[in-house]
């Protein structure tokens, strides 16, 4: 089956640096990611749908700006916390959607870290 | 995508069958239910689906009643790894879009 790879697992950083968080897919070429954050105790919320070739799509109250989505190729998203700071501290995941195989596979998930 | 309500918590002991309950009762005729599992600060975990039949495979069983208001995930024989949050999520099949989860029902498998 499909595998997602997710690196970092995890990051500590200052206030104010930038992050990147790679997202692969090593089995299958995915058109569409998904990015999701979960804060501690709490659920996942999506925080965007990410296209291959094309602008990323984000859910409401999601800075565009400050979480950069990239989608180049079929097998590589990234996603980069621009000036982060210690409320951006949660655990990011992200998901490949496999089409006709009606599943979504999730990567392992990145903690970060903002001191 | 239909809302789906599960208790927040359950305990089950090791070795019997974890039965988890799921109500989705304004589930639309071509939307299905899935089951993940998340393992603490793991990525979810894919364990089945279904849209009107029930469903096994190596991991677990999906009971989906004839009106498909309500559903049952079964651990046949829970282990202490299968302590985790279980996520009950009705969906489109192949619509593309993401998955949207509720709070979902964390297990406790105790020995």
């Amino acid at each position: 089956g499909a595998v997602v790879s997710q690196h970092p697992s995890w990051v500590i950083c200052k206030s104010g640096t930038s992050v990147k968080i790679e997202c692969r897919s090593l089995d299958f070429q995915a058109t569409t990611m998904f990015w999701y954050r979960q804060f501690p105790k709490q659920s996942l919320m999506l925080m965007a749908t990410s296209n291959e070739g094309s602008k990323a799509t984000y859910e409401q109250g999601v800075e565009k700006d400050k979480f950069l989505i990239n989608h180049a190729s079929l097998t590589l998203s990234t996603l980069t916390v621009t000036s982060a700071h210690p409320e951006d501290s949660s655990f990011y995941i992200c998901s490949v959607n496999t089409g006709g195989t009606e599943k979504l596979f999730f990567g392992s998930g990145t903690q970060l870290s903002v001191l | 995508d239909a809302k789906t309500t599960q208790p927040t918590s359950m305990d089950c002991a090791e070795g019997r069958a974890a039965n988890l309950p799921c109500n989705h009762s304004t589930i639309s005729g071509n939307e299905y239910v899935y089951w993940y599992r998340q393992i603490h600060s793991q990525g979810p975990q894919y364990i089945i689906h279904g849209l009107k039949n029930n469903e096994t495979n190596e991991m677990a069983s999906l009971i989906i009643t004839e009106d498909r208001k309500s559903s049952t995930l079964i651990l046949p024989h829970a282990t202490l790894r299968d302590t985790a949050v279980y996520y009950c999520i009705v969906r489109v099949a192949g619509s593309g879009y993401a998955l949207n989860f509720g709070k979902g029902t964390s297990l406790l498998v105790t020995p």
